[in-house]
This record gives structure tokens, C-alpha cells and sequence, in this order.
């Protein structure tokens, strides 16, 4: 069964470094997203991409994130000076379609420990 | 701005038992979508259910159905027949009104005693 992957597992960084972590989609599909959890609270959708660009984001995405396509594959979010209150799994997920309501599938996560 | 209200936030049962994890919802949107999502120690995010809110008919996946109440803005799960592994965090989640991200609710933490 095809499913999204994402990379790293784990990642460790010192506050105010840049972080990116990477994803890759399920291949025919169109929407990309990333949702946050941090530890012992709910997920939270940070944003949608769509056609290579951002179709929709939440407060918590503000200028310190950034998402990208670089490639045909991957899809990455990058997270710059990273502050303690970043540390948490970040999920990313796709789906075929988008708020019609298609299945959104995640990955395993990364979980990200700043320090 | 829709909101998703899990009222449990643990529940146990013994093995072979059935349990039913509660989930309400607040939105003023007519077309939506609900879904059950179950996130085991692994903490990935598993897809266990999904319901259109224009189909009366409750969705089924073998052991596990809902109850949906579209009036109430209700949607339970019910685990028929529990198994150890289906011990994990549960979480409901809800997709309409043309937004692209899923609101969740905070989860129910659900334990499956031998």
C-alpha cells in the first residue's frame, strides 16, 4: 500500500538553528500538508500546498516556516531559528484531492527536539 | 470556525469488550466530512473511519462503526470485539466549509486491559 515517508525520524538542533524536514508524498497525489503536535496536546494543521504553491495556512505558520516542491517528489517544510517551543512531531500528509473531502493520509512523523 | 470536542480523554476496557469513544463537533457548513484517525505508541496517524455528511448511512470498517448524528453534530466510533492493539490514542477529526486542513479534537486515550 503506497504510503507518505518522511524524513528524519528524529532530529535534534540548538535553538536558533534552521531545521528542514522532508517528506514525500504518495506519488499521485495532489495535496501536500503539515500538521503539528506537540507533545500531549492535539494535532494542529500548519499548511496546504497545492499546484506549487501554499493553498492554505493556520496562524501558527508564519514567517519562521517556510514549504517547498524542489523536486517532483519531495516536499519539504523548513523551520527557521528554531525556538524551544518548536520541539514537537511534525506530520506530513497527502491526499488526492482537496477540502472535497478525500482521505488525507500522514506519515510517521518527525520529531523534532530543540535544545 | 468549526470546533471538535472529545469528552473522554481516557477510557479502558477489557479485551474482547466493546467500547464507544464519544466525539461532537460545531460547524454552520451543510457539506463536511468526519473521520477517525488512531495514533498508537508509534505515534503515526492511522486513518481507521470516515463518514460524508450527506450519507445517512453510518460508515463500517469491520470491527469499527460510528454513530452519526448529523442533528446532534454527534460522531461516536464504536469498537466492536477489542484487541489489545487497538490501544492508542484516538483522535476525531473534521474537513469542511472548503477549508484544506483537518480540526481535531484533543483525543481519547483508549486502553485495551488483557
Amino acid at each position: 500500500e503506497p504510503e507518505v515517508t518522511q524524513t528524519p525520524s528524529h532530529q535534534v538542533t540548538q535553538m536558533g538553528q534552521e531545521v528542514i524536514l522532508r517528506c514525500v508524498p504518495i506519488s499521485n497525489h495532489l495535496y501536500f500538508y503539515w500538521y503539528r503536535q506537540i507533545l500531549g496536546q492535539k494535532v494542529e494543521f500548519l499548511v496546504s500546498f497545492y499546484n506549487n504553491e501554499i493553498s492554505e495556512k493556520s496562524e501558527i505558520f508564519d514567517d519562521q516556516f517556510s514549504v517547498e516542491r524542489p523536486d517532483g517528489s519531495n516536499f519539504t517544510l523548513k523551520i527557521r531559528s528554531t525556538k524551544l517551543e518548536d520541539s514537537a512531531m511534525y506530520f506530513c500528509a497527502s491526499s488526492a484531492g482537496g477540502s472535497s473531502g478525500n482521505t488525507i493520509y500522514f506519515g510517521e512523523g518527525s520529531w523534532l527536539t530543540v535544545v | 470556525a468549526q470546533t471538535v470536542t472529545q469528552s473522554q480523554p481516557e477510557m479502558s476496557v477489557q479485551e474482547a469488550e466493546t467500547v464507544t469513544l464519544s466525539c461532537t463537533y460545531d460547524t454552520s457548513e451543510s457539506n463536511y466530512y468526519l473521520f477517525w484517525y488512531k495514533q498508537p505508541p508509534s505515534r503515526q496517524m492511522i486513518l481507521v473511519i470516515r463518514q460524508e455528511a450527506y450519507k445517512q448511512q453510518n460508515a463500517t470498517e469491520n470491527r469499527f462503526s460510528v454513530n452519526f448524528q448529523k442533528a446532534a453534530k454527534s460522531f461516536s466510533l464504536k469498537i466492536s470485539d477489542s484487541q489489545l492493539g487497538d490501544t492508542a490514542m484516538y483522535f476525531c477529526a473534521f474537513i469542511g466549509g472548503g477549508a484544506d486542513g483537518l480540526t481535531f479534537g484533543k483525543g481519547t486515550h483508549l486502553i485495551i486491559q488483557p
